[in-house]
C-alpha cells in the first residue's frame, strides 16, 4: 500500500511565525504536491515537484516556499504565517505518467 | 470556467439506494480520471482510477468515463451509511491534476 505521511495532524501557530510542514512518501514516487483545501474553494495547488531539487509553482504559491532535498520528502514552508493561511494542507504523491495521486492525512493549520 | 465541474450537493439517499455522482470537464487532453472519497477532516482516499472512455468496476463501485461528452460518473450500489463522505472527481493531464469541488453524500440508515 502507498503510504504518504504528514508530520502533524493539527498545528496552531501565531501570525509572523515560520511554519514547516513535512511530507514523506514510501513508494519512490517522482512527483509530489502540496495543496490547501478550504470550504467552497476545493483543492488548490500550491507547489509541486517532479524530481529532487525541482519545484514548480502551482495556482497559489504566494506566501509559500518548498524544499525537496530527498526523493521521499517534500516540505512546505510558510515564511511568515498569516491568518489567511489557516487551512487544511494536503500532501500528495504520484509516480510518473499514468499514475493517480495518493494523499496524506492532512494537516489542519490554525494561524492566530 | 473550472476545468472540472461537480455539483456540491448535498445528496441524501436511503441505505441500499444506488447513488450516481457526476462530473463534467472541459479539457479534452485529460486521459486519466480518478474518484476520491474524503471523510470529514481526513485526506482524500483513492477509490477508482480509469484511463480513457469506458467502465471500470470494483466491488460496489463503478466508474464510467464518456470522453465524447466529457462526462465522468461514479455509481455506488447498495449504498451504506459508511459511504457518507465527500466524493471528489479528478482528471489528469501530464503531471497536473484537476479536481472537482466535491459532492457531499449522506446515506441515511
Amino acid at each position: 500500500d502507498v503510504k504518504v505521511t504528514q508530520s502533524s495532524r493539527y498545528l496552531v501557530k501565531r501570525t509572523g511565525e515560520k511554519v514547516f510542514l513535512e511530507c514523506v512518501q514510501d513508494m519512490d514516487h517522482e512527483n509530489m504536491f502540496w495543496y490547501r483545501q478550504d470550504p467552497g474553494l476545493g483543492l488548490r495547488l500550491i507547489y509541486f515537484s517532479y524530481d529532487v531539487k525541482m519545484k514548480e509553482k502551482g495556482d497559489i504559491p504566494e506566501g509559500y516556499s518548498v524544499s525537496r532535498e530527498k526523493k521521499e520528502r517534500f516540505s512546505l514552508i510558510l515564511e511568515s504565517a498569516s491568518t489567511n493561511q489557516t487551512s487544511m494542507y494536503l500532501c500528495a504523491s504520484s509516480l510518473g505518467r499514468g499514475s493517480p495521486q495518493y494523499f496524506g492525512p492532512g494537516t489542519r493549520l490554525l494561524v492566530l | 470556467q473550472k476545468e472540472v465541474e461537480q455539483d456540491p450537493g448535498p445528496l441524501s439517499v436511503p441505505e441500499g439506494a444506488i447513488v450516481s455522482l457526476n462530473c463534467t470537464y472541459s479539457n479534452s487532453a485529460f486521459q486519466y480520471f480518478m474518484w476520491y472519497r474524503q471523510y470529514s477532516r481526513k485526506g482524500p482516499e483513492l477509490l477508482m482510477y480509469t484511463y480513457s472512455s469506458g467502465n471500470k468496476e470494483d466491488g460496489r463501485f463503478t466508474a464510467q468515463v464518456d470522453k465524447s461528452s466529457k462526462y465522468i460518473s461514479l455509481f455506488i450500489r447498495d449504498s451504506q451509511p459508511s459511504d457518507s463522505a465527500t466524493y471528489l472527481c479528478a482528471g489528469r493531464n501530464f503531471n497536473k491534476f484537476y479536481f472537482g469541488s466535491g459532492t457531499k453524500l449522506n446515506v441515511k440508515p
